[in-house]
């Protein structure tokens, strides 16, 4: 299983474009990146998914360089509703959730 | 997207009592679902795999026993917490995978706090 690694904390202010980034040196070729977002007291909830390049849906942009080692969450112009956790968790589309293991995440706080 | 429902959102409990927990995939269906425990300030660890129609694979560690799973139709998975005890108290949640814009992906049901007093 890919392990990932990501910052423990980020804090921004409202309005500023936020990147997190998240290393997986050991990606397998089959593997998906997923990023999610948690609030307190709630379940996940699913951001954006890409396995190259660029990936852009109408919250983030999800950036992977060409050795798919790392990746980069982009979140434009925060809010502090965007105060959260956010996990990237990499694994095969077809073992979908059995094979994710999910890391500590990124404790992201948006001031403001 | 697709939707997951769980209920309840909360529960308190006695000791020795026996709590259940619902997961529902709205719109979709669901021949897999994964059962979480959280607790405060860590991330989720996966405590089972529900398959309907058979029996749940359980992660090293998790006492099958006492944390029962039954996923008896394509929509619907329960995780039942026998004889809970304080140290049950945690975050539960479900997932489920569902096929959206072009690949599969997890969804999640909004977690259910157990309190065992």
């Amino acid at each position: 299983l890919a392990k990932t690694t990501q910052p423990i904390s980020m804090d921004s202010y409202e309005g500023q474009e936020v990147n997190i980034t998240c290393s997986h040196n050991n990606i397998a070729t089959n593997d998906y990146i997923t990023w999610y977002q948690q609030f307190p007291s709630q379940g996940p909830r699913f951001i954006i998914q890409g396995y190259k390049t660029k990936v852009t849906n109408e919250v983030a942009s999800l950036f992977i360089p060409a050795d798919r080692k790392s990746s980069t969450l982009s979140l434009p112009r925060v809010s502090l509703s965007d105060t959260a956790v956010y996990y990237c968790l990499v694994g095969p589309l077809e073992e979908y959730g059995n094979k994710l293991v999910f890391g500590a995440g990124t404790i992201l706080r948006v001031k403001s | 997207g697709a939707v997951v429902s769980q209920h309840p959102s909360w529960v308190i409990c006695k000791s020795g009592t026996s709590v259940k927990i619902e997961c529902r995939s709205l719109d979709f269906q669901a021949t897999t679902m994964f059962w979480y425990r959280q607790f405060p300030k860590q991330s989720l660890m996966l405590m089972a795999t529900s398959n309907e129609g058979s029996k749940a694979t359980y992660e090293q560690g998790v006492e099958k026993d006492k944390f029962l799973i039954n996923h008896a139709s394509l929509t619907l998975s329960t995780l039942t917490v026998t004889s809970a005890h304080p140290e049950d108290s945690s975050f539960y949640i479900c997932s489920a995978r569902a096929f959206v814009g072009g690949n599969e992906k997890l969804f999640f049901g909004s977690g259910t706090q157990l309190s065992v007093l």
